[in-house]
């Protein structure tokens, strides 16, 4: 695609629902980075695949949060049991496979809000 | 944490260059130094990034320290379109890829 596209762009959710959010990366990159922004501040990594591999999910705030890229090319970053504190933009980049140097294409975000 | 040290907010008239500075004085020797900007109601967007050797793009200069503690990037000529935060990030190995650490940035304001 031209760009990295996400879904849905507004979630309001009440607490303990579960959310599944979606990420269409640039479709020749490999490599899918997740980040968290809250209001007034810069992202905050959560977690990154290299196609279907998560090397690394050390920026997950808890295990109700987890990631999933099966095919390797869209992912879903599911929250569960959400609480108020999970409210933020979601934001998803990609970037092409390499030494991971590569510039990161961010797209537009999900801004997640739970009542 | 992020590594890197920005003033909050630097002010700049328009068509006038501006010089955004970045400390990083725990760089380490495999980190290379990105900066992003932000514009309002979007997400980051590259500017440019650079190891040792200062740097030149369509849409900026970043020059580097000789000890690579600091690093400057440098927009020659600001537009009202160049109001944004900067995000100065070290682009550190983490093991088989490069996270990046946002810091909060710098506020460019850009005075018409």
């Amino acid at each position: 695609g031209a760009g990295v596209s996400q879904s849905p762009r507004y979630k309001v959710t009440k607490r303990g629902q579960d959310v599944t959010l979606r990420c269409d990366p640039i479709s020749s990159h490999a490599t899918l980075y997740w980040y968290q922004q809250a209001l007034g501040q810069g992202p905050e990594f959560l977690t990154y695949f290299n196609y279907e591999a998560q090397p690394d999910k050390s920026g997950l705030p808890s295990d109700r949060f987890s990631a999933e890229r099966p095919e390797g090319s869209i992912s879903t970053l599911t929250i569960q049991r959400t609480e108020q504190r999970d409210s933020a933009m979601y934001r998803c980049a990609s970037s092409p496979y390499g030494t991971g140097v590569n510039e990161q294409f961010f797209g537009p975000g999900t801004r997640l809000t739970v009542l | 944490d992020a590594k890197t040290t920005q003033p909050n907010s630097m002010e700049s008239n328009e068509e006038e260059p501006v010089h955004l500075p970045c400390n990083h004085s725990t760089i380490s020797g495999t980190d290379y130094i990105h900066w992003y900007r932000q514009l309002p109601s979007q997400g980051p967007e590259y500017v440019i990034h650079g190891l040792t050797s200062n740097v030149n793009n369509r849409m900026a200069s970043l020059a580097i320290a000789e000890d690579r503690k600091s690093s400057t990037l440098i927009l020659h000529r600001a537009t009202l379109r160049d109001a944004a935060v900067y995000y100065c990030i070290l682009n550190e190995l983490s093991g088989s890829a490069r996270q990046l650490t946002f810091g909060s940035g710098t506020q460019l304001t850009v005075l018409p």
